[in-house]
């Protein structure tokens, strides 16, 4: 089935410094990407969407230059926290419409800890 | 905006009961509800609402949509250790991809 590939799946890093996240649609195209932040016990919070060749979209209150986000390809969006603080330690995931029940392929996370 | 709202927030209950949670929306154009379980990582389909008042059905849960009220309930039967997730709903509408997650139900199953 249709799966995207999120990378790296944890990553501790100093704080000052920055991050970059993958996802990775195999087998299909994805051409919207959705980025999510979840803190410990909460729901998954939609950061901003990305779409292929173009500027991505954040949601409100969301720091655009501290989340870039990159779409350049139809198989690759990126995320890059840069100058990472600790409060920014949270679990981040994407999801791509896609051939998946439901109709969203969701990446396998990564659990950012800033240190 | 959007709007989605589920309650209990968290519910602890003992295994062998039988959970309700609920999940209230307001979206324009409304398309589908979709549930989702997630334990450590990704979350994982449920079902997916399209009509009133026909119940899915798997194994020990169950989801109705009601599009009058705006809302949905999952049910959970004879509950295990293994049902511990945090349960979630989204609603989504025809013309824009964009998935909105509600609060979430953290559910908690004692032995």
């Amino acid at each position: 089935g249709a799966v995207v590939s999120q990378h790296p799946s944890w990553v501790i890093c100093k704080s000052g410094t920055s991050v970059k996240i993958e996802c990775r649609s195999l087998d299909f195209q994805a051409t919207t990407m959705f980025w999510y932040r979840q803190f410990p016990k909460q729901s998954l919070m939609l950061m901003a969407t990305s779409n292929e060749g173009s500027k991505a979209t954040y949601e409100q209150g969301v720091e655009k230059d501290k989340f870039l986000i990159n779409h350049a390809s139809l198989t690759l969006s990126t995320l890059t926290v840069t100058s990472a603080h600790p409060e920014d330690s949270s679990f981040y995931i994407c999801s791509a419409p896609g051939p998946s029940p439901g109709g969203y392929t969701f990446g396998s996370g990564t659990r950012l800890t800033v240190v | 905006e959007d709007k989605v709202v589920q309650s209990p927030l968290s519910l602890v209950v003992h295994e062998g009961d039988t959970v309700t949670l609920n999940c209230s929306y307001e979206v324009t154009n409304f398309r589908s509800l979709l549930w989702y379980k997630q334990e450590k990582k990704a979350p994982t389909f449920l079902f997916m609402l399209t009509s009133s008042g026909i119940e899915k059905k798997s194994g020990r849960l169950s989801s109705i949509l009601d599009k009058k009220e705006l809302f949905s309930i999952l049910n959970i039967t004879a509950t295990q250790t293994g049902d511990s997730a945090i349960y979630l709903c989204a609603p989504t509408n025809f013309g824009n991809e964009k998935l909105t997650f509600g609060t979430g139900t953290r559910l908690t199953i004692i032995p």
